[in-house]
C-alpha cells in the first residue's frame, strides 16, 4: 500500500525557516517524481515544487522561488522541503504527492495527509 | 505560466442530478489535464487523468472530456458522497502545473 506521511510543520515566525519531510513507503520511491502542494486556509490548491526521480531537476512556483528548496533521499525514501524567509502568505497545509507514472511526469495519484505550517509572530 | 479557470465557482445540486464543471486553460495543454475531488480536512483524490481516463477505483458516474483549452468533468447522477470541491490541474510541458481555483458542489 502506497503511503506518504508528512511531518515537520508547526509555528514559525515571519522570516524564519522550517524543513518539511515526507516519508514514502509501499512503492519504489526512486522511480517516481515527487511534489509539494499547499493549501492556505479556506483557499484552493497551489503547486509549490517538484523534483524528478534522481533529484537532478527541480521546479518551483514563482511565489517560493529562491526561498524554498526541494530535495530527496532515495536511500531513505524521503522527500524534503526546506522553507526559508517565511511569510504570512506561506501559511498553509503542505501536502506531498506522488507522480502517477514511473520515470515520467503526470497527474498526482497519491497524496499525504498534509502538515500545517503557521507563520505568525 | 498557464492559467486554469473553472466555472462555476459554486454549484448547488440535488442527489440524482447531472452535474458539469468546466475548466479552461489560458493556452493549449493538449490532453494533459487531471481532475481531483477534495473533501473538508482531507487530501485531494485523483479522479480523472489525461482529460478522460478514469483513475482506478473511481465510480463510472464520473467522466472527463475535452482537449486543448476546454475541458469538462461530468457526474452523471450525483450521489451524497459527491458533495465536495473539485479542482482541475494541467501537467502540460514545463512546470508549474497549476490548478484551477476549485468548484464547490453543494446540496441544493
Amino acid at each position: 500500500e502506497v503511503q506518504l506521511v508528512e511531518s515537520g510543520g508547526g509555528l514559525v515566525q515571519p522570516g524564519g525557516s522550517l524543513r518539511l519531510s515526507c516519508a514514502a513507503s509501499g512503492f519504489t520511491f526512486s522511480s517516481y517524481a515527487m511534489y509539494w502542494v499547499r493549501q492556505a486556509p479556506g483557499k484552493g490548491l497551489e503547486y509549490v515544487s517538484g523534483i524528478n526521480i534522481d533529484g537532478g531537476s527541480t521546479y518551483y512556483a514563482d511565489s517560493v522561488k529562491g526561498r524554498f528548496t526541494i530535495s530527496r533521499d532515495n536511500s531513505e525514501n524521503m522527500l524534503y522541503l526546506h522553507m526559508g524567509s517565511l511569510r504570512a502568505e506561506d501559511m498553509a497545509v503542505y501536502y506531498c504527492a506522488r507522480d502517477g507514472v514511473s520515470n515520467g511526469w503526470s497527474s498526482f495519484d497519491y497524496w499525504g495527509q498534509g502538515t500545517l505550517v503557521t507563520v505568525s509572530s | 505560466d498557464i492559467q486554469m479557470t473553472q466555472s462555476p465557482s459554486t454549484l448547488s445540486a440535488s442527489v440524482g442530478d447531472r452535474v458539469t464543471i468546466t475548466c479552461r486553460a489560458s493556452q493549449s495543454v493538449n490532453s494533459w489535464l487531471a481532475w481531483y475531488q477534495q473533501k473538508p480536512g482531507k487530501a485531494p483524490k485523483l479522479l480523472i487523468y489525461k482529460a478522460s481516463s478514469l483513475e482506478s477505483g473511481v465510480p463510472s458516474r464520473f467522466s472527463g472530456s475535452g482537449s486543448g483549452t476546454e475541458f469538462t468533468l461530468t457526474i452523471s447522477s450525483l450521489q451524497p458522497d459527491d458533495f465536495a470541491t473539485y479542482y482541475c490541474q494541467h501537467y502540460n510541458s514545463y512546470p508549474p502545473w497549476t490548478f484551477g481555483q476549485g468548484t464547490k458542489v453543494e446540496i441544493k
